[in-house]
C-alpha cells in the first residue's frame, strides 16, 4: 500500500531550464509534505516543506505547489543547475500524537545537463 | 562535526549472525528514527523513539530490536540475520513537533548479508 507515489523514476533537464518533479498521495490525513534531496552514499537532506493548508511555498530557486483536491504536489526548480543532479524524494507527514511519521515516495533521479 | 552519525558505514556479515548499528545525534533533538531503504529504493520507517520512549514500531520482525540509552542515541540490533535484511539503514532525528520540521538523516549503513 504505497501512500506516496513518484511515478517518474528519472528526469533529465538542461541547465538553466525548469525542473518539475511530481508526487501523488492517497491519504487525506497527511498534514505536511516535504521534499528531500539525496546524493549517492549520503543520507537524504531536507529541502522544502509545505503545510496541507497552503498551496504554495517558495524558497529561493525551489517552489513546492500543493493541489489538495487532486492529491498532487510538485517541486519546481528554477533555474536548474548541475549541482541539482540528485535523487529527489517526496515525503508526507502524519502526526501521531507524540511524533510525526514520514512516508516517502520511491524517488525521482534528476540529471541536469550542460 | 557530524549532526547525525551512524557506525559502521558498511557491514558485510553471514546469515545467522547478530549485528548492531549505532546512531548518535548532537542536535539536541527529542525524536530519533530508523528507516530502511530496500533494493527498490523505497525508504520505509521501522522505529521511532521520543526521549528514550518507543512511539512508532512498524511491522518489523522481532529480530530487530532498537535500544535508546539516552535521547541522543538510538542503536539497532539485528538477530539471526537473513538475506532479505540486506539494505541501507538510515538513522534520523527531528525536534518534537509538527511534521514541517525536516528530519536530519545520517549517511546510512549499507548492510550486506551473504
Amino acid at each position: 500500500d504505497q501512500q506516496v507515489k513518484q511515478n517518474s523514476p528519472s528526469l533529465s533537464v538542461q541547465e538553466g531550464r525548469i525542473s518539475i518533479l511530481n508526487c501523488d498521495y492517497t491519504n487525506s490525513m497527511f498534514d505536511y509534505f516535504l521534499w528531500y534531496k539525496k546524493y549517492p552514499a549520503e543520507g537524504p537532506t531536507f529541502l522544502i516543506s509545505i503545510s496541507s493548508i497552503k498551496d504554495k511555498n517558495e524558497d529561493g530557486r525551489f517552489t513546492v505547489f500543493l493541489n489538495k483536491s487532486a492529491k498532487h504536489l510538485s517541486l519546481h526548480i528554477v533555474p536548474s543547475q548541475p549541482g541539482d543532479s540528485a535523487v529527489y524524494f517526496c515525503a508526507a507527514s502524519a502526526w501521531l500524537v507524540t511524533a510525526s511519521k514520514l512516508t516517502f515516495g520511491t524517488g525521482t533521479r534528476l540529471q541536469v545537463t550542460l | 562535526d557530524t549532526a547525525v552519525s551512524q557506525t559502521p558505514k558498511y557491514l558485510v556479515t553471514q546469515m545467522g549472525n547478530d549485528k548492531s548499528i549505532k546512531c548518535e545525534q548532537n542536535l539536541g533533538h527529542d525524536t530519533m528514527y530508523w528507516y530502511k531503504q530496500d533494493s527498490k529504493k523505497f525508504l520505509k520507517i521501522m522505529f521511532s523513539y521520543n526521549n528514550k520512549e518507543l512511539i512508532i514500531n512498524e511491522t518489523v520482525p522481532n529480530r530487530f530490536s532498537p535500544k535508546s540509552p539516552d535521547k541522543a542515541h538510538l542503536n539497532l540490533h539485528i538477530n539471526s540475520l537473513e538475506l532479505g535484511d540486506s539494505a541501507v539503514y538510515f538513522c534520523a532525528s527531528s525536534p518534537l513537533g509538527q511534521g514541517d520540521y525536516g528530519y536530519t538523516f545520517g549517511s546510512g549503513t549499507r548492510l550486506t548479508v551473504v
